[in-house]
Formats: structure tokens, sequence, C-alpha cells
């Protein structure tokens, strides 16, 4: 089945550019039919849709968060990443990647699988 | 956007109790409506989708219902193994929200 797996640095400077990667077994990130997804969950709070990429190469991202946001791919690798420029404190948090399944609509259906997640700390 | 309100936040059970957890939405979102179920240190697990379906593999003590605005996740017998935090999540349009989650402990 599809496992996905979530790396990166831990710890981020503010102002700098949180660089995550997401590594997909089981399936493809070039396959059609799928959102690739990152999601955050901030400590104590709610989970928060960043964006996804889909076709390797088409994006979609949260609008709250879409200046500071740069979703992508590498097919030769099977991992897609997320770029988040300008940090501040409130950055920090779980950062998840997930796939989510193409509705007929060009929604989504849900979020499965997720990766386990990982936290990064934007602190000097 | 469109804004997911969980109630409770958090809710007291003993196991064995029938416990419900209520998602409004801000406006309407037919029944696109999906529940995650998240353990402490854990990635969120995907419960049921389209607001009454149940994900394959999930226990079928949880059940869904709703469309339009007002939904309900209902766990019909509490198990050990259910004590978690509930979320709910809508689907009918980017972006895709959550709820605030509901965080159900043993009594």
């Amino acid at each position: 089945q599809v496992q996905l797996q979530e790396s990166g640095p831990r710890l981020v400077k503010p102002s700098e550019t949180l660089s995550l990667t997401c590594t997909v077994s089981g399936g493809s990130v070039n396959s059609g039919g799928y959102y690739w997804s990152w999601i955050r969950q901030p400590p104590g709070k709610r989970l928060e849709w960043i964006g996804y990429i889909y076709y390797a190469e088409s994006t979609n991202y949260n609008p709250s968060l879409k200046s500071r946001v740069t979703i992508s791919a590498d097919t030769s690798k099977n991992q897609f990443s997320l770029k988040l420029g300008s940090v501040t404190a409130a950055d920090t948090a779980i950062y998840y990647c997930a796939r989510a399944k193409i509705a007929s609509a060009g929604t989504l259906d849900w979020f499965d699988p997720w990766g386990q997640g990982t936290l990064v700390t934007v602190s000097s | 956007d469109i804004q997911m309100t969980q109630s409770p936040s958090s809710l007291s059970a003993s196991v064995g109790d029938r416990v419900t957890i209520t998602c409004r939405a801000s406006q309407s979102i037919s029944s696109y409506l999906n529940w995650y179920q998240q353990k402490p240190g854990k990635a969120p697990k995907f419960l049921i989708y389209a607001a009454s379906r149940l994900q394959s593999g999930a226990p079928s003590r949880f059940s869904g219902s709703g469309s339009g605005t007002d939904f309900t996740l209902t766990i019909s017998s509490l198990q050990p193994e259910d004590f978690a935090t509930y979320y709910c999540q809508q689907s009918f349009s980017s972006p895709y929200t959550f709820g605030q989650g509901t965080k159900l402990e043993i009594k």
C-alpha cells in the first residue's frame, strides 16, 4: 500500500525558509487521480491544509499561505516538497504529507494515507 | 473559507458508553464531510467519508450522519482504543478546512 514519509530540518530560524520533502512508496507522484498534499498542525491547534500538487506540476494553495508557499515534485525520486518562506514562530507545527483522491468535481475526496508527521520548530 | 465548528471540545465517557460528536459548517457542504481519529503522537486516521460512509477497515461501532451544515459522529459502544481526538473536515471546496477537534477522554 502507499506510504509517505516526511523529512527535513526540524529547526528553522525566523525569516528563513522551511523546506520539507515527502517520499512516496507504493505509489507514484506522477500518477493521475491524486492530490499530493501538505497539512500542518500547530501545537494544540487544529489541522490546517497548506496545499497540494497534482500531475507533478499543477498546484493549489491555501490563500492564507499562498504568498509564502511553493510545492513541487521530483518524479525521478518519487518525492514532493514543501517550501514555506519568511517563517515566524507561528509556523511552528507538525507538518504532514498526505494523499487525496481527486473527486469528480475537481475537489478532493479525503486525506488518506498520511505520513507520520514531523515537528518543525521556528526559533533563533 | 468554510468554518468548521465541533462540539463539544472535550468529552469524558466510559467504556461501553454511546457518544455523539457534532460538527457544524458555516455554509452548506452537502455531504462532503469526513471524519478522522487522531491519537497522541500519531497522524490522523481516516474514518468516515461522505458524512456517513465507513472507511474500509473502520469498526462498525462508528457511524456518521448529516447533510447541509450539521453532522454527527457516533460511537455506539466505546472501546478503550477509541479514546482519542476526532476531527471533521469539509471536502466541499478549497481551502479544505478542519474542525478544532473533540478530545474524547476516559471518565
